[in-house]
């Protein structure tokens, strides 16, 4: 079935680093990624996303990459600050009639001040 | 805007009994999802709602789960009986469906905890 791989599955920087988290996906007519964030005990939130029409989109400190060739995607925070501690899912939306996302298994990022 | 609502927060059960988990999804938001979020893991499919109807339950483990979107806004996610491995967080999340636009918004989701 369709999979996502996420790695790290843990990642250690110090404060004003930069923050790099990878995702591979097994369906080449994938069209959407998100990446999500979700802080200890809090609901997940969307924090950027690309469609594979696009290669890459920023949003202030974030962005996300798309490679369609190579089927990975990434996602870059720089100037790295103790409140973007957390676990980042990345997701892919296979193709289908469903329009379901599926998620990658998280990175718990902490950045240390 | 209101975000998607679920209810309770906590949940604490013996195992063989039963639960039920309450979400009321982002007004105008056809398509509704419950997933499950193992400790340590990422959320995983359970069921997928268009309106009122089921897109996709193929994940979920129907000997014991059922879920309804009986007027096609509020549903509820029902385990009987509940396992030991049931213990997770059930989130339920809601989009609008197609277009360019589409995305996937959480609830805060309900901690089922089986003793």
């Amino acid at each position: 079935g369709e999979n996502v791989e996420q790695h790290p599955s843990t990642l250690s920087v110090q404060e004003g680093d930069s923050a790099v988290i990878k995702c591979t996906y097994s369906d080449s007519a994938s069209n959407y990624f998100p990446w999500y964030k979700q802080e200890l005990g809090k609901r997940p939130q969307l924090i950027i996303d690309i469609r594979s029409n696009v290669g890459e989109k920023k949003d202030q400190r974030i962005a996300v990459t798309l490679n369609k060739t190579a089927k990975h995607f990434s996602l870059h925070i720089t100037e790295t600050q103790p409140e973007d501690s957390a676990v980042y899912f990345c997701a892919a939306r296979f193709s289908g009639s469903a329009r379901q996302l599926t998620f990658g298994s998280g990175t718990q990022l902490t950045v240390l001040p | 805007e209101a975000g998607v609502a679920q209810s309770p927060r906590y949940k604490i059960i013996e195992k063989r009994q039963s639960v039920a988990f309450w979400c009321n999804p982002i007004s105008g938001h056809a398509t509704l999802y419950w997933y499950q979020q193992i400790l340590g893991q990422g959320p995983k499919l359970l069921i997928q709602f268009q309106n009122n109807g089921v897109v996709d339950d193929s994940q979920l483990p129907k000997d014991r789960f059922s879920a309804e979107r009986l007027k096609g806004v509020d549903s509820t996610l029902k385990i009987q009986p509940a396992k030991l491995e049931d213990s997770a967080v059930y989130l339920c999340a809601s989009s609008t469906f197609g277009g360019a636009n589409e995305k996937l918004f959480f609830g805060s989701g309900t901690q089922l905890s089986v003793l």
